[in-house]
């Protein structure tokens, strides 16, 4: 039990289809991410949200829409998705505000576009 | 600015020897430095961290890093690698606000029955 936790873990859809990614972290943090991982690719960070505020949007394509609707959830909404962005998607959590602290991952979900 | 670089993709070394991951990173302020482990088809688990305080950190698993300001490296080890060890680990590079961390490239180890 890692504190974050992600669902679905394996995901399969197609390009034309509309899906969600959920979030969910009970360690009373403030600040919540997204990260991308690619295979033989950099972690990449896609969306930060502190006290529920985006606070960062790495020119992430607008297929990818997050949403928090409060502190301890945190959605990725998909759709219309190409084949390249299949990839490990991670969420994390830190302390936020004025004392980040470290990362928190959960297991990511593995997501597969046909 | 603040990036991080880890030297060499990917290390292998034999079971029972010496463990040595390679992290240089640079920063315009006082950094606070982690490695994270990452087994497959999982997420990233903490390591070890360095938030100013003892340079020499040790963290779970028998693993430790050194903190050098001198050289901007962090370099990770371990004294006598097990099995158990094969993952990839990610050092990283935060100042401790504005919720950003820095990854570097990953570091794929291979241990040697």
């Amino acid at each position: 039990e890692t504190g974050v936790t992600q669902t679905p873990r394996h995901l399969v859809m197609g390009m034309t289809n509309k899906k969600s990614l959920k979030c969910e972290q009970h360690l009373g943090h403030n600040a919540m991410y997204w990260y991308k991982q690619s295979a033989k690719k950099p972690l990449e960070l896609m969306f930060v949200y502190n006290f529920k505020e985006q606070t960062e949007n790495n020119s992430v394509p607008s297929r990818f829409s997050p949403e928090c609707p409060n502190s301890s959830h945190l959605f990725l909404h998909l759709h219309t998705l190409q084949p390249e962005d299949s990839a490990l998607y991670l969420c994390a959590s830190s302390l936020g505000g004025a004392n980040t602290g470290e990362l928190f991952f959960g297991e990511g979900s593995r997501l597969t576009v046909l | 600015a603040q990036s991080v670089t880890q030297l060499g993709s990917h290390v292998s070394v034999s079971e029972g020897a010496l463990v040595l991951l390679r992290c240089n990173y640079s920063s315009s302020v006082p950094p606070y430095l982690f490695w994270y482990v990452q087994y497959p088809n999982q997420g990233l688990q903490l390591l070890l961290k360095y938030t100013s305080a003892a340079t020499l950190v040790k963290g779970i698993n028998g693993f430790e890093a050194e903190f050098k300001k001198s050289e901007t490296s962090f370099h990770l080890t371990k004294p006598s690698a097990h099995m158990s060890d094969a993952a990839e680990y990610f050092c990283a590079v935060s100042s401790n606000t504005g919720n950003q961390f820095y990854f570097g490239t990953g570091t794929s180890l291979t241990v040697i029955p």
